[in-house]
Order: structure tokens, then C-alpha cells, then sequence
């Protein structure tokens, strides 16, 4: 199992571009989430996912949008790049109802100029 | 689900224990314990979870309060690969439509 798997690693942006952040997993998890982590901020979550079909706002979802048209996939959009989005996004999936153990993917690392 | 406190910093010698304190002052009847911690910038790890009961793996133990508003998490031999954020959160389990949310945790470090 390749477990969960994020693309790109690392990507700059100019303000106003949009951007998609990949997520992947293969461990027919049904529960997947994105966080973003800044300096002293610890992660906040941003979206998440109970299963194909279905998708909620965490704690700051505004300039994002998401969609979950698979168990596997939970693709992260950026529509208009701001510099406060520069950060570093997680994404993290578990088993049924967001349960046990969360896996985390290794991170994207995104600048916005 | 309910808030933790945590110290924002806690030191440790190596080979010592280290013993992480979390409050969890409102948490509800149903609601577990998690540990994780995040090494660097890597993604967040898994380390133990519990919900009344102590509970020991291969990586720590996890102290909870009779009362279950207090828990520490016990590295029983910190090592400096141990230097991390530690985050605890604590949560409803098999509750459909919930996420875990996490603070800003306590950075432990491990020195020789």
C-alpha cells in the first residue's frame, strides 16, 4: 500500500492563478480531510470528507472548494490564489466516520507570490 | 468536540522518561483521547488513543484521570528521534460527520 499520497510536494503560485492539490489513498478509507499548517498555528482543518459524495467545511474553508467523487480521491482547489494562502497542506484519510487512527499524507508545500 | 491545553514547551534528557500533560477539562462521556505527534514537517503520526482505561503500545502510555479531565502521554525512554510536536486531542469515535481538530501542541524536546 502506498498509503496516502499527496502531489504536487512543492508549487509556487502567482496571486489570482487557481491550482488543484492532489490527494490519493489506497486503503478504501472512507473518511479524508485536508489541513494546513502554518508557523505557531499547529493544523487547522479545512474540508473533510465521510465518504463518496460527501463533503463539509472545517474550521477555515473559505478560498478552497473540494469534491469527492471517489472513495480514493479527494482533490484539493485553490480558485484564486491569495498570499495568505502560502502554506503547508496535509491531507489525511481514516477509516469509516473519521474513527481510530488518521493517516497523513507527506505534505504540500505552496507558495503564493 | 471538547478543547485540550497543553504546555507549549517541555524539555527531556535522553533516556529519561518524558511525560506529556494534557487538559481536557469538558470532555464528554464518549469522547477518546488521541495522541499524535509531527517530527519536522512531515505529516502528523499516530501514537495511542483511550478512552477511560490506560493504554500502553510499543511507542508510549497514556495516563487518563479518574475523572478523564487530564491525560499524559509517556515516552518511557525519550530518544532524540522523540523531538517532536506532540498534539492531543480528544474526540467522539464511529461518529459519522465529526474531524479531529487539532491545537497547537507541545514541542518536546529530547537532548543528549
Amino acid at each position: 500500500n502506498a498509503g496516502v499520497t499527496q502531489t504536487p510536494k512543492f508549487q509556487v503560485l502567482k496571486t489570482g492563478q487557481s491550482m488543484t492539490l492532489q490527494c490519493a489513498q489506497d486503503m478504501n478509507h472512507e473518511y479524508m480531510s485536508w489541513y494546513r499548517q502554518d508557523p505557531g498555528m499547529g493544523l487547522r482543518l479545512i474540508h473533510y470528507s465521510v465518504g463518496a459524495g460527501i463533503t463539509d467545511q472545517g474550521e477555515v474553508p473559505n478560498g478552497y472548494n473540494v469534491s469527492r467523487s471517489t472513495t480514493e480521491d479527494f482533490p484539493l482547489r485553490l480558485l484564486s490564489a491569495a498570499p495568505s494562502q502560502t502554506s503547508v497542506y496535509f491531507c489525511a484519510s481514516s477509516r469509516s466516520g473519521g474513527a481510530g487512527e488518521l493517516f497523513f499524507g507527506e505534505g504540500s508545500r505552496l507558495t503564493v507570490l | 468536540d471538547a478543547k485540550t491545553t497543553q504546555p507549549p514547551s517541555m524539555d527531556c534528557a535522553e533516556g529519561r522518561a518524558a511525560n506529556l500533560p494534557c487538559n481536557h477539562s469538558t470532555i464528554s462521556g464518549n469522547e477518546y483521547v488521541y495522541w499524535y505527534r509531527q517530527i519536522h514537517s512531515q505529516g502528523p503520526q499516530y501514537i495511542i488513543h483511550g478512552l477511560k482505561n490506560n493504554e500502553t503500545n510499543e511507542m508510549a502510555s497514556l495516563i487518563i484521570t479518574e475523572d478523564r479531565k487530564s491525560s499524559t502521554l509517556i515516552l518511557p525512554h525519550a530518544t532524540l528521534r522523540d523531538t517532536a510536536v506532540y498534539y492531543c486531542i480528544v474526540r467522539v469515535a464511529n461518529q459519522a460527520g465529526t474531524a479531529l481538530i487539532f491545537g497547537k501542541g507541545t514541542t518536546l524536546s529530547v537532548s543528549s
